[in-house]
This record gives structure tokens, C-alpha cells and sequence, in this order.
């Protein structure tokens, strides 16, 4: 089992919808949650950061984190076509040190 | 301000072959991560420095890969006896350590190594 999994997708979702992009782990040790954007090409740029459970809204992003679970989600509301990208979703276990272990990432496309 | 960069952006080398790939973090960041990224994959930690230090190499795949900071700033990365399962985008992160929780990496633009 994969530390960090994600559907790798295509995920397509209409201009104006919701994508929901989804990541589960396996250490539940795990503290940090993370959700990266990587265009293609580019490096990964952090688009949202979770540590308790429950939901964290930023503007459009809201980061879901259930522990029990070991299930973390990002939802994008009113998709554009520039959050056309891959989605990384990214785990650490504890402070002090802030290694990534990283999933496969979800590549998802807004259709205008 | 400027952010993390990495040089070369691009290394073409032979099986068999030294390189090495730089990367300067940003100002007064203490944290450094490397990174190596394969196709269709995430980012796959290699070793991670707090000042000078290695403080943790556990991603290394190898003895074959080795890095320093020297300084506490600058890091080189380097691949010995290069084979073609090296190449890959190696990133190198940057993070500013304190006692807050917020704990962001800034990544770097990366280095295309491909081993012919």
C-alpha cells in the first residue's frame, strides 16, 4: 500500500463547477496535510495547508481533513480554466523535520 | 523577492558520468529539501538539511548520491556513476524554521537530468 494515494485521474470538471479531488494516507502518525498545484512543466506551488479535522476555506479552496479516516480533500469551487493543473496531495508526520511524502498526484482539467 | 533557484535547469549526461545539481534557497531560510520527481509521479524526498547538517538522508537511494551545504545555504547534490534510472526533475525546497506551525515549501524551478 502506497503511503499517500490519489486518483491519478483525468479528472474533467465544467467551468463554474466543483472539483473534488480526493487523497487518503497510511501513517497515522501523520500531523501536516498539504495540497500542492503543479502546472506542467512547473515546480509545485502550495495552495492549502490542514492540520485539525474538520474544513479550512481559503477563497475558492477548502481543505476537508478527517483523521479517523485517513482522508483529506480539496474542493475548488467555481472552477476556472486556470486550475486546470495536477494536484498533489502531501503528508508529514510530525514537526521538526517537515519531509513530504508525496502522492501521485491528480491531474484535473476544467472544460470552458 | 527572489525565490529558490537551481542550475542547470537542464543536464544531459552519459551512463557512467559525475554531476552535480545546485541549488541556492532562499535568503534566511535554514530548512533545504531535495526532491526527485519522475514522470507521472509526485515529488519523491531524497534528504533534507537544517543549517549544515544533513539532518535526515533516509530518501537517499543509494551511495551513489551525496549532498553537502557547506555554508548552510547553498546545497549541491551529487550523482555518481550515473545510471539511466536517474533521470528525473531533481527539486530542491526551501522552508523558514521557527516555532510556528506554518511550515511551507518553496520550490525551486527544478533540474532535468536525463542519462543517455
Amino acid at each position: 500500500q502506497k503511503e499517500v494515494e490519489q486518483n491519478s485521474g483525468p479528472l474533467s470538471v465544467p467551468e463554474g463547477a466543483i472539483a473534488s479531488l480526493n487523497c487518503t494516507y497510511s501513517d497515522r502518525g501523520s500531523q501536516s496535510f498539504f495540497w500542492y498545484r503543479q502546472y506542467s512543466g512547473k515546480s509545485p506551488e502550495l495552495i492549502m495547508f490542514i492540520y485539525s479535522n474538520g474544513d479550512k476555506e481559503d477563497g475558492r479552496f477548502t481543505a476537508q481533513l478527517n483523521k479517523a479516516s485517513q482522508y483529506v480533500s480539496l474542493l475548488i469551487r467555481d472552477s476556472q480554466p486556470s486550475d486546470s493543473a495536477t494536484y498533489l496531495c502531501a503528508v508529514n508526520v510530525g514537526f521538526g523535520n517537515e519531509k513530504l511524502t508525496f502522492g501521485t498526484g491528480t491531474r484535473l482539467t476544467i472544460i470552458p | 523577492g527572489a525565490g529558490v533557484s537551481q542550475t542547470p535547469s537542464n543536464k544531459v549526461t552519459e551512463k557512467g558520468k559525475y554531476v552535480e545539481l545546485r541549488c541556492d534557497p532562499i535568503s534566511g531560510h535554514t530548512a533545504l529539501y531535495w526532491y526527485r520527481q519522475s514522470l507521472g509521479q509526485g515529488p519523491e524526498f531524497l534528504i533534507y538539511f537544517q543549517g549544515t547538517g544533513a539532518a535526515d538522508d533516509s530518501g537517499l537511494p543509494n551511495d551513489r548520491f551525496f549532498a553537502v551545504r557547506p555554508e548552510g545555504s547553498v546545497s549541491t547534490l551529487k550523482i555518481q556513476r550515473t545510471e539511466r534510472g536517474d533521470s528525473a526533475v531533481y527539486l530542491c525546497a526551501s522552508r523558514w524554521t521557527s516555532g510556528r506551525r506554518n511550515n511551507e515549501q518553496f520550490f525551486g524551478p527544478g533540474t532535468r537530468l536525463t542519462v543517455l
